[in-house]
C-alpha cells in the first residue's frame, strides 16, 4: 500500500534552516507529485508547494519563494523540503502528501513537528 | 493566493445533515473541477474524503457528498454520526498552485 514516512521532530533556533524528508513506498515515486503542507498549532492547513519527481520540477507557494527548496532523490524514493531563515512563525507540523491526480492528496505522511525556539 | 473561505464552525445533532461551504474565486474553485475535501481528527493527518468536486475515494461512506456552484463548493454530510466530529478543509487547484480553506470545526451535539 502507498505509504509516506517522514523524518522525526526537530527543534531549531531562529535564523536556522530545517530539512524534512518524506520516503515514499508502494507506488512509482516518479509518477506522482508530492506536495508539502504545514499546520501551525491550532491553525489551518497551509500549502507550501509541490515537486514532481518525474522531472525534478518544483513550484513553491508565493509566500515561501526564496526561502523554500524542494528536492528529491529518486534512487531512494525520497522527497525533501528545506526551509531557511526560520522564525517562531514557522513552528508547525509539516506534512508531505501524494497527489493522486487532479490535486487530490490521497496519502499523507505522519507529519514532522518543527519547533523554532531560542 | 488567498485562502478559501469556510465557516469557522458548524454543529449538528446525530442523524441530521450539515453543509459546509467553501468560497473562492474564478481563479480557483470556479475555474477548475479540482476541489477536494479533507477530514482531520485531532492529532491525525488529514484524510481525503472528496476529490474532483464530487468523487468519493474507496472506503468513504456515501453520507459524504460534494458539489459546486460557481465559485462556491460544498460538502454535505448526511446522517451525522459522532465520529464525524472533526475539522474539515476544502482545497482547490489554482493553476500550478493550490489553496486550502481556513477549515471548519464540526461539532456533533
Amino acid at each position: 500500500q502507498v505509504q509516506l514516512v517522514q523524518s522525526g521532530a526537530e527543534v531549531k533556533q531562529p535564523g536556522a534552516a530545517m530539512k524534512v524528508s518524506c520516503k515514499a513506498s508502494g507506488y512509482t515515486f516518479t509518477a506522482k507529485y508530492i506536495h508539502w503542507v504545514r499546520q501551525a498549532p491550532g491553525q489551518g492547513l497551509e500549502w507550501m508547494g509541490w515537486i514532481y519527481p518525474g522531472a525534478g520540477t518544483t513550484r513553491p507557494a508565493q509566500k515561501f519563494q526564496g526561502r523554500v527548496t524542494m528536492s528529491m532523490d529518486t534512487s531512494i524514493s525520497t522527497a525533501y523540503m528545506e526551509l531557511s531563515s526560520l522564525s517562531s512563525d514557522d513552528t508547525a507540523m509539516y506534512y508531505c502528501a501524494r497527489d493522486a491526480a487532479g490535486n487530490s492528496f490521497d496519502s499523507w505522511g505522519q507529519g514532522t513537528l518543527v519547533t523554532v525556539s531560542s | 493566493q488567498s485562502a478559501l473561505t469556510q465557516p469557522r464552525s458548524l454543529s449538528g445533532s446525530p442523524g441530521q445533515s450539515v453543509t459546509i461551504s467553501c468560497t473562492g474565486t474564478s481563479s480557483d474553485v470556479g475555474g477548475f473541477n479540482f476541489v477536494s475535501w479533507y477530514q482531520e481528527h485531532p492529532g491525525k493527518a488529514p484524510k481525503l474524503i472528496i476529490y474532483d468536486v464530487t468523487q468519493r475515494p474507496s472506503g468513504v461512506p456515501d453520507r459524504f457528498s460534494g458539489s459546486k456552484s460557481g465559485n462556491t463548493a460544498s460538502l454535505t454530510i448526511s446522517g451525522l454520526q459522532a465520529e464525524d466530529e472533526a475539522d474539515y478543509y476544502c482545497c482547490s487547484y489554482a493553476g500550478y498552485y493550490t489553496v486550502f480553506g481556513g477549515g471548519t470545526k464540526l461539532t456533533v451535539l
